[in-house]
């Protein structure tokens, strides 16, 4: 059974760079399967941020783009998620998930990590 | 970039009861691209349904989906207490690769 854990500061200050790191286990992050990022803003409901492959290719939302930089590191079976020049309305719980068996929809999930942008 | 429009944004209905959501979609949508997901109070988000007609691994039978098109259906058959939550559709579109989800419809206890 797979499993992901996502982990990072909870408070970043405005201008700041979120990052959070999602750990990978019951399966390797090398098996063929996009891994992705997933925010939702208090309340709100659920914003795709990217994804990544193992190889390193990457795809992210046109409307956070210029902001957004998601990696992989394979020997620790993780990938990650920096945002940029952060504002308030960044603040939200942030999941990562994986793409399913099928392809196009996310089977697993991290508990999600809530982050709030404050000075 | 599609639009993915659910309603009703909250429906009531009592336990037993049929509920039947919508998700419409402001182009039309391939269907193996198309899923649904519950998410209850402080949790994240369940795949139900993808492709969407096929039950994820584990899902009860009384879920099920439906639709082509712009038109998708996920419908409850008898619902059970455990089912009331919010329910999001989400497609995949490849120009640009990216997921879209709708703004969910909360099924509340009536």
């Amino acid at each position: 059974q797979v499993q992901l854990q996502e982990s990072g500061p909870g408070l970043v200050k405005p201008s700041g760079t979120l990052s959070l790191t999602c750990a990978v286990s019951g399966g390797s992050i090398t098996n063929n399967k996009w891994w992705m990022w997933v925010r939702q803003s208090p309340g709100k409901g659920l914003e795709w941020i990217g994804e990544i492959f193992h190889s390193g290719s990457t795809n992210y939302n046109p409307s956070l783009k210029s902001r957004v930089t998601i990696s992989v590191d394979k020997s620790k079976n993780q990938f990650s998620l920096n945002l940029s020049s952060v504002t308030a309305a960044d603040t939200a719980v942030y999941y990562c998930a994986r793409d399913s068996e099928a392809g196009y929809s996310l089977d697993y999930w991290g508990q999600g990590t809530l982050v709030t942008v404050s000075s | 970039e599609i639009v993915l429009t659910q309603s009703p944004g909250t429906l009531s209905l009592s336990p037993g009861e049929r509920a039947t959501l919508s998700c419409r979609a402001s182009q039309s949508v391939t269907s193996s691209y198309l899923a649904w997901y519950q998410q209850k109070p402080g949790q994240a988000p369940r795949l139900l349904i993808y492709g969407a007609s096929s039950r994820a691994t584990g899902i009860p039978d009384r879920f099920s989906g439906s639709g082509s098109g712009t038109d998708f259906t996920l419908t409850i058959s008898r619902l059970e207490p455990e089912d009331f939550a919010v329910y999001y559709c989400q497609q995949y579109g490849r120009s640009p690769p990216m997921y879209t989800f709708g703004q969910g419809t909360k099924l509340e206890i009536k």
